[in-house]
């Protein structure tokens, strides 16, 4: 049973417009999430992260939201880049267990040109 | 400061035979996880040790081990090699501390299981 969930395989958008990635989790003892990138052969990259305390996180060109009653939490890149292109993943973790970061499968991003 | 190191990048190993890996962290970090990524199943989580304690395991036979040093350096150890094991293995460290902290990867070992 998939606790973290990204449901779109894939998104592709135009330089300069906004990717917006989603994630939904069912356990509701989460309290930190994350987001990474991860190119081919190369460990993920941490990109951002938000407690449950908070709704919103910035950073740069990348924001995270979280709507703790949907479940649901969602990454904003303004603006694209081709150099975002990568594959993104939903993590989360709760207190307790903060080395255990339970992943989603992942969304390939595709920023062209 | 140094990123997390792993090694080695490679290993190709046969069925049956045993392999250790190796993981060095950040300068600091008490905390080391290791994951394992395939195509099918994504990254999941094996194991995390802090202060050379395992406080953290996921939900993997016996076969998968491992072993924090006093330095952090951790070591994770697979008997009895099977096909479905060829994955690539990530560790992961962080200060381990409340409250929750990002982790760090470091690049991966790739094994493959002939």
């Amino acid at each position: 049973d998939q606790q973290v969930k990204q449901n779109s395989p894939s998104l592709s958008v135009q330089e300069g417009r906004i990717s917006i990635l989603n994630c939904d989790y069912t356990n509701s003892m989460f309290d930190y999430f994350l987001w990474y990138k991860k190119y081919p052969a190369e460990g993920p990259t941490f990109l951002i992260s938000i407690s449950s305390i908070k709704d919103k996180n910035e950073d740069g060109r990348f924001t995270v939201f979280l709507n703790k009653s949907a479940k649901h939490l969602s990454l904003h890149i303004v603006p694209s880049q081709p150099g975002d292109s990568a594959v993104y993943f939903c993590a989360a973790s709760e207190t307790g267990s903060q080395g255990n970061l339970i992943f989603g499968k992942g969304t390939k991003l595709s920023v062209k040109p | 400061k140094a990123g997390v190191t792993q090694t080695p990048r490679y290993l190709i190993k046969t069925r049956g035979q045993q392999v250790t890996l190796s993981c060095s962290p950040i300068s600091g970090h008490r905390s080391v996880s290791w994951y394992q990524q395939t195509p099918g199943q994504g990254l999941q989580f094996l194991f995390e040790y802090f202060s050379e304690t395992q406080r953290n395991k996921g939900n993997f036979p016996g076969r998968f081990s491992g072993r924090q040093f006093s330095n952090s350096r951790s070591e994770m150890n697979v008997s009895t090699l099977e096909l479905g094991d060829s994955a690539l293995y990530l560790c992961a460290s962080s200060p381990g501390t409340y409250p929750n902290t990002e982790q760090f990867f470091g690049p991966g070992t790739r094994l493959t299981v002939l």
